[in-house]
């Protein structure tokens, strides 16, 4: 059974950079058919996707994000990664890595998400 | 605010149907596929829909999913207290070149 895990520190200061970790089991992260995304919801509201990654190193980024964000894969460890800069109150959210099938917006197996608070 | 318009909640008695619609349109809904998500409380979401009427294996056929036009249905039948969650619908914005996600519904099973 595939699973993802994420990691990271819970708290994060104010203009900091977050960083966050996924670890895949049960599966590789270098299976063709499938890209790696990592997606957040902040307390009470809804799921924002954040970015995607191919295990080729190709890259996807939502673009209300994306001159913050950096995605990353190692495949030789099964893990990708994270990265969002100059962080504010607003980033402060359950950050959950998931499978994406393709490109066909099916996020088919989630971690069960770490919570990350930015405050100072 | 989200792109994808879905009620804030729903209720409905054990054992009744109720539809949460999703909202959106031609960059998103009206050209693409959607997926449903549930979220039990303190969970993450459980992918419980796709391409707009498939069901992944192990979910019941008591959940249904449809599309007319730039608007998606979830339907959940012989409701149970287990179903009480919150709901998301996702799909692709092609004008937002993003995934995008509904608000979410949360249900409540009376």
């Amino acid at each position: 059974q595939l699973q993802l895990q994420e990691s990271g520190p819970g708290l994060v200061k104010p203009s900091e950079t977050l960083s966050l970790t996924c670890t895949v089991s049960g599966g590789s992260i270098s299976s063709s058919s499938y890209y790696w995304a990592w997606i957040r919801q902040p307390p009470r509201r809804g799921l924002e996707w954040i970015a995607s990654v191919y295990y080729s190193g190709n890259t996807y980024y939502n673009p209300s994000l994306k001159s913050r964000v950096t995605i990353s894969v190692d495949t030789s460890k099964n893990q990708f990664s994270l990265k969002l800069s100059s962080v504010t109150a607003a980033d402060t959210a359950v950050y959950f890595c998931a499978r994406l099938i393709g490109m066909t917006g099916n996020f088919d197996y989630w971690g069960q998400g770490t919570l990350v608070t930015v405050s100072s | 605010q989200s792109v994808l318009t879905q009620p804030p909640s729903v209720s409905a008695a054990p054992g009744q149907k109720v539809t949460i619609s999703c909202s959106g349109s031609s960059s998103n809904i009206g050209n693409n596929y959607v997926s449903w998500y549930q979220q039990l409380p303190g969970t993450a979401p459980k992918f419980l829909i796709y391409d707009i009427n498939k069901r992944p294996s192990g979910i019941p056929d008591r959940f249904s999913g449809s599309k007319s036009g730039t608007s998606a249905t979830l339907g959940i039948t012989g409701l149970q207290t287990g179903d009480e969650a919150d709901y998301y619908c996702g799909t692709w914005d092609s004008s937002l070149s993003s995934w995008v996600f509904g608000g979410g519904t949360k249900l409540t099973v009376l």
